[in-house]
């Protein structure tokens, strides 16, 4: 079955640019009608959408981030990638990858911390 | 931006009781596109109903949406001990996509 996992550091210095990779298991990345999304839930919080993509490629980002946010796709290595420039500590949260809804990752942390 | 807003914020119940779960969205959201998830502590969110009414894999009949336009409703007909957890909404009909702010379910 598919499976999504996220990697990447959990440390990270303000200002500085948070990068993360979400490894795609079990099924392609570019088949399907599915999209790909990056969620961040801060600690006690709710849960927010932050932007997916396509297999195609296409992009769709969550304007309460400005245009801080950008994700790809690498169908070859069947990963998709997030990366969120100039991090304050308002960005510390788990991030999860997911697929549509139905299939999520066990999520990561992230410290934004000098 | 569509906002969901949830209520109510806690919910407390019984196991064997009915539980109610409100979502209400600040514009029309066609029926395709509300979901509701399940999440437990250090767990992520897990799909229970999509498309308003249609229920995910492996989700119990326990578990029912039902609603339209901008009113929609997730009921647990008998509550299991394992059903205690927090509830959130989502549309993702219109981008942003955007949850509701949770409603825990908590044993009473």
């Amino acid at each position: 079955q598919v499976q999504l996992q996220e990697s990447g550091p959990g440390l990270v210095k303000p200002s500085q640019t948070l990068s993360l990779t979400c490894t795609v298991s079990g099924g392609y990345i570019g088949s399907g009608n599915y999209y790909w999304s990056w969620i961040r839930q801060p600690a006690g919080k709710g849960l927010e959408w932050l932007g997916r993509t396509y297999g195609s490629g296409n992009t769709d980002y969550n304007p309460s981030l400005k245009s801080r946010v950008t994700i790809s796709i690498d169908t070859s290595r069947n990963q998709f990638s997030l990366k969120l420039t100039s991090v304050t500590a308002a960005d510390t949260a788990v991030y999860y990858c997911a697929r549509k809804g139905d299939i999520w990752g066990q999520g990561i942390m992230v410290t934004v911390s000098s | 931006e569509i906002l969901l807003t949830q209520s109510p914020g806690t919910l407390s119940l019984s196991p064997g009781e009915r539980a109610t779960l409100s979502c209400r969205a600040s514009q029309s959201v066609d029926i395709s596109y509300l979901a509701w998830y399940q999440q437990k502590p250090g767990q992520p969110p897990r799909l229970l109903i999509y498309a308003t009414s249609s229920r995910a894999s492996a989700i119990p009949d326990r578990f029912g949406g039902s609603g339209s336009g901008t009113d929609f409703t997730l009921t647990i007909s008998r509550l299991e001990p394992e059903d205690f957890a927090v509830y959130y909404c989502q549309q993702y009909g219109s981008s942003p996509l955007t949850f509701g702010q949770g409603t825990k379910l908590e044993i009473k």
